[in-house]
């Protein structure tokens, strides 16, 4: 069965410094993998997603992630926080037997401190 | 529509009563899943629809949830004899098929179960 695990629930940065959100995954296949924001009060928007293309996907607002099958990660990163990046973020892994649900991690809130 | 809506936004119930929670998925999306989010957890997956077909209902906690798409558009949940653990934001994704990775999420349905 598919998981994710989120490593840390809780990251503070300064502004203007790299982000590092750390997840990692476990599948029987080629997974699917995903990024997702939601910010206060809002629904949740796609961040950046891996379908077995490139190992480094680059997503909205500056986020790439890099794929690394050796080490199960799918590391979340922005080498430079802004104020508006405070929000929770959710790994995700696709379901590959034989339906298509979503499996999403517990979530790391991001603080950015100015 | 322009994007997925969900109804009501919030509903405060009385345990033992019946509710029922509608989304309203952007229009030509085949795909439509609906999830469970308690307070500081990452959605966890209920069920979803591939137009009026429920391929996957495993997420639904008990007999007493249920849900429809009988046209293959807008979305039904319901949960029956309500208990105070179902009180959580219950959330609506669609996605133009399952081929398609994006999901689009609702602003979900605040459900407190008093």
């Amino acid at each position: 069965a598919q998981s994710v695990t989120q490593l840390d629930s809780h990251v503070s940065v300064s502004e203007g410094t790299p982000v590092l959100l750390r997840c990692n995954y476990s599948s029987s296949y080629s997974p699917s993998l995903f990024w997702y924001v939601q910010h206060p009060n809002k629904g949740l928007q796609l961040l950046l997603k891996y379908t077995s293309a490139a190992t480094l996907v680059k997503g909205i607002n500056g986020f790439e992630a890099e794929f690394k099958k050796s080490e199960t990660s799918f590391h979340l990163t922005k080498p430079s926080a802004h104020m508006s990046d405070a929000a929770e973020y959710f790994c995700v892994v696709r379901s590959t037997s034989g339906t298509y649900k979503y499996i999403f991690g517990t979530g790391t809130r991001l603080k950015v401190l100015a | 529509g322009a994007g997925v809506s969900q109804s009501p936004r919030y509903k405060v119930t009385k345990r033992g009563q019946d509710v029922t929670l509608r989304c309203d998925p952007i229009s030509s999306h085949a795909t439509l899943y609906w999830y469970q989010q308690a307070l500081g957890q990452g959605p966890e997956f209920l069920t979803y629809f591939n137009y009026e077909a429920q391929p996957d209902k495993s997420g639904l906690p008990s007999d007493r949830f249920s849900a429809e798409r009988p046209e293959g558009s807008i979305s039904t949940l319901t949960i029956q004899r309500t208990e105070q653990r179902d009180s959580a934001m219950y959330r609506c994704a669609s996605s133009p098929g399952t081929t398609t990775y994006e999901q689009y999420f609702g602003p979900g349905t605040r459900l407190t179960v008093t």
